[in-house]
Parts: structure tokens; sequence; C-alpha cells
């Protein structure tokens, strides 16, 4: 079965820094990676996904994410956090048996 | 026009009680799920059909059932209503069953 890990339940920065939201999953196969963006009172969006190919995957709103079969991770990054970048962010997973499977999501916290 | 639409947005009830949350996607996908979403936003997998055809029934009290009439809509039955019901329910939908997931803007559950 597969499980997927967010570290931090909350990731504080400042306007302007560098946003690092980590991911860790486990899988007996080849997974498709997810993250999803929650907004207060909102759905989840997608902000990207990897399936085949390029490792580095460009989302919206100026997010990547990085897919690293050696570290089974996949990180997300913005190199630059706006106000308007607070909100929830979830890392899913479908591996084999397909069952989207998601992380506990970390709050991203953006101080002016 | 919304892809994934819920009703009701919000929904408050007394324990003991039945309710119904509806789900109708017009995204012509064949997979729509059910989520739970909890107070500490954990996101878990309740149920998953695929045209029509339920195809993941996680652990859940069988005062839960799911209903699909036809591939575009999921509809959600609750029997019996207790206090730890209380959550966001989450419909979703995808294309394929390891695919992107569009969700809905979530049902607020209250049992008092």
């Amino acid at each position: 079965a597969q499980s997927v890990t967010q570290l931090g339940s909350h990731v504080s920065v400042s306007e302007g820094a560098l946003v690092l939201l980590r991911c860790n999953y486990s899988s007996s196969v080849p997974p498709y990676l997810f993250w999803y963006v929650q907004y207060p009172n909102q759905g989840l969006q997608l902000l990207l996904k990897y399936t085949t190919g390029a490792t580095l995957v460009k989302g919206i709103n100026g997010f990547e994410a990085e897919f690293k079969k050696s570290e089974t991770s996949f990180h997300l990054t913005k190199p630059s956090a706006h106000m308007s970048d607070a909100a929830e962010y979830f890392c899913a997973a479908s591996g084999g048996s397909y069952i989207p499977t998601f992380g506990r999501g970390t709050s991203l916290i953006v101080h002016p | 026009d919304t892809a994934v639409s819920q009703t009701p947005k919000y929904l408050v009830t007394q324990m003991g009680n039945d309710k119904s949350i509806k789900c109708e996607q017009n995204l012509g996908h064949d997979t729509m799920y059910w989520y739970k979403q909890d107070s500490k936003k954990f996101l878990k997998i309740m149920f998953s059909y695929n045209n029509k055809e339920l195809i993941i029934n996680e652990t859940v009290p069988n005062r839960f059932s799911p209903k699909s009439p036809d591939k575009a809509h999921l509809n959600l039955h609750i029997n019996s209503l207790e206090l730890g019901d209380s959550a966001v329910y989450f419909c979703a939908s995808s294309q394929a069953r390891a695919g992107e997931l569009f969700f809905g803007e979530g049902s607020r559950l209250t049992v008092l």
C-alpha cells in the first residue's frame, strides 16, 4: 500500500522568501504524484503533477516540484512567496491500486 | 459553469437524523469520489465509483451509503448521524483512475 508523508504541519516564511514544502511517498510501483492547494472554505485545486518524463514539473502560480526516485521525494518549491500563497498544501500519490492517497497537509503561513 | 458541484454547502442537523449530499460533475469524467476532511484537515477517501460501479469502499460505517444514478452523479446518504460525522465532505472526479482530481467546494456537515 502506498503512503504519503508531508514533513511539517505548518511552514512559516516571510514574503519574498523561498518556499519549500516536503513530501515523501512510499509505493511499490512508480507513482503518479500531485500537489494540491486548498484556500479557506474552498475545495482543492491542482498545482502540478508528475506522471512520466521530465522529473522537474512546473505548475501554476510559480510553483514547481522535482520527482526524485532515489529519495522517494516530491518536494514543492517557489522562489519567492507572496501573501496570496497562504493556504493548505496537500501532496498526493496514485499508484498501482489507483487509490489517490493524500498526505496530512502543510499549512503555509506567509508573513509580511 | 461549475465543474463539480455539491449541495448543500452547509448542513446542520441533530444526532440520529438522516441526511444526503448530492454531487454532480459536468466534465464527462468516468470516476467519482467522496472524501471526508476532518477538523485537522486530514483527507480520507470514503468511496469511489467508476461508470456507476463501486470500485473503492474504504472502512466506512455502513450508515454511509453512496449512490450513483449515472456517471455524472454521485450522492452520499448518511443514516443515524453521529457527532463524529461532523466534517467537510468533498466530492471529486477524474478522467482516469490515477488521474488528476477535480474537487467540489465541499459540504460542511455539523451534527449537534
